[in-house]
């Protein structure tokens, strides 16, 4: 079965900057029509997608932290990695990366628990 | 601000229907792109309940049914159970500058 799971710090500074890994199994970023996504949801808020990185490593990121963010995946450990930049208590969220397949209409269909981050001084 | 436009809340006794709204624009919905809708308990990750507009993944009732038009959709849920109790988000695909795949704010369903 597919599962996800975040790892990272859950407390980072202001200014510094944020690394975040996703680490699956069930499933191949080789497999056409795959990607892995990460979305955020601030406390008590909605959900908001951050960033995607498909099958053919092509990556696409949220317009709005665009140039904070980057994602890379690692084929060989089964792993997405996303790092923001410059973090602001305004990112504090539990951050999720979830499973996107063509086979689901490009819905995510498979979640991680998530991860909590607090940016705080 | 989000992209997709949903009531905060909706509230229904058990064993009745409710419907939530999922109001976009000609940039997302009205584009044709399809709507995804998930269900959130406290505490936990949101869950797929229904892809491209009104597809059940496996093991989600069918009291939980989808719809699409113009601009908007709708979840409906009939049948309402105590455990239907939770936050439920659509989501589709935006072609502006904003972002790729928007939410929509949320909506709290309450069961009376």
């Amino acid at each position: 079965q597919i599962t996800l799971k975040e790892s990272g710090p859950t407390l980072v500074k202001p200014t510094q900057t944020l690394t975040l890994t996703c680490t699956f199994s069930g499933f191949s970023l080789n497999t056409g029509g795959v990607s892995v996504g990460w979305i955020r949801q601030p406390p008590g808020k909605a959900l908001e997608w951050i960033a995607v990185v498909y099958w053919n490593n092509d990556k696409r990121y949220s317009t709005s932290l665009k140039s904070r963010l980057s994602i890379s995946q690692d084929t060989s450990k089964n792993q997405v990695v996303l790092t923001m930049t410059n973090m602001d208590p305004v990112d504090t969220a539990t951050y999720f990366c979830a499973h996107e397949a063509v086979t689901s209409d490009n819905a995510f269909d498979f979640w991680g628990r998530g991860t909590m981050v607090t940016v705080s001084s | 601000q989000s992209v997709l436009t949903q009531p905060p809340s909706v509230s229904g006794a058990p064993g009745q229907k409710v419907t939530i709204s999922c109001t976009g624009s000609s940039s997302n919905i009205g584009a044709g792109f399809d709507v995804h809708w998930y269900q959130q308990f406290p505490g936990s990750a949101p869950r797929l309940l229904l892809f491209g507009n009104n597809n059940r993944p496996s093991g989600v009732p069918d009291r939980f049914s989808g719809s699409k038009s113009g601009t908007s959709a709708s979840l409906a849920i009939s049948g309402l159970q105590p455990e239907d109790e939770a936050d439920y988000y659509c989501q589709s695909y935006d072609t502006n500058l904003s972002a790729n795949w928007v939410f929509g704010g949320g909506t709290k369903l309450t069961v009376l």
